[in-house]
């Protein structure tokens, strides 16, 4: 497994301001998934961001709106831009360890935006 | 589109019953699947993974894989109420690491 870190584990922002939320893995790591999960709903994939290359994002979400950051193999941030009150959600980053195909999940950063 | 479906619940089930939770994937080259226990205000926690067909058993937990049907399931047995939570089902995406996600199914175990 993998041990994961959150910060902050929650805010209230105005709209408008934009929310840089860190995710710290206590091993190295190729590959780490930005989730976000909005109240009562599943996981929704947001991008996956790999050490040395551009971020993937998915249908939906783009750079723009949720730039990554991944400046090595245990550290990455989302920063959610320009927000609404529709990005009010938790946002969770996930991590594979190597060679498995299982995800383990940091605590969360729980967001409001008024 | 590759999709994973559950009942979203709620499934209510009393204390010391069987609880059986049932998940169906359009992937029939999928090969890894997972059970995920989120509890309100937390994140996912996995709890069992599973890669064949038949069951798997982990203390009280048994998860049952079908690939022809394409379903997994997830028996818990002795319910207890620190069993309500959200189960989520996860199936793995050929192999780049990606999930593919349930909704998940509200289990409130009753006293």
């Amino acid at each position: 497994s993998a041990v994961i870190s959150q910060k902050p584990s929650r805010d209230i922002c105005q709209r408008g301001t934009s929310l840089t939320i860190q995710c710290q893995v206590d091993s190295q790591v190729t590959m780490m998934f930005w989730y976000r999960q909005q109240p009562g709903q599943s996981l929704t994939l947001i991008a996956t961001a790999n050490q040395g290359s551009e971020a993937t994002y998915e249908s939906g979400f783009v750079i723009d709106k949720f730039p990554i950051s991944r400046p090595n193999l245990t550290f990455s941030t989302l920063t959610v831009s320009n927000m609404s009150p529709e990005d009010s959600s938790i946002y969770l980053c996930s991590v594979p360890p190597t060679g498995e195909e299982t995800q383990y999940f940091g605590p969360g950063t729980r967001l409001l935006v008024l | 589109q590759k999709e994973v479906e559950q009942n979203s619940g709620p499934l209510s089930v009393p204390e010391g019953a069987i609880a059986s939770l049932n998940c169906t994937y359009s992937d029939r080259g999928s090969q890894s699947f997972f059970w995920y226990r989120q509890y309100s205000g937390k994140s996912p926690e996995l709890i069992m993974s599973i890669y064949s067909n038949g069951d798997k058993e982990d203390g009280r937990f048994t998860a049952q894989l079908n690939k022809a049907s394409q379903y997994v399931s997830l028996l818990i047995r002795d319910s207890q109420p620190s069993d309500s939570a959200t189960y989520l089902c996860a199936v793995s995406v050929d192999s780049n690491y990606q999930l593919i996600w349930g909704a998940g199914t509200k289990l409130i175990i009753k006293p």
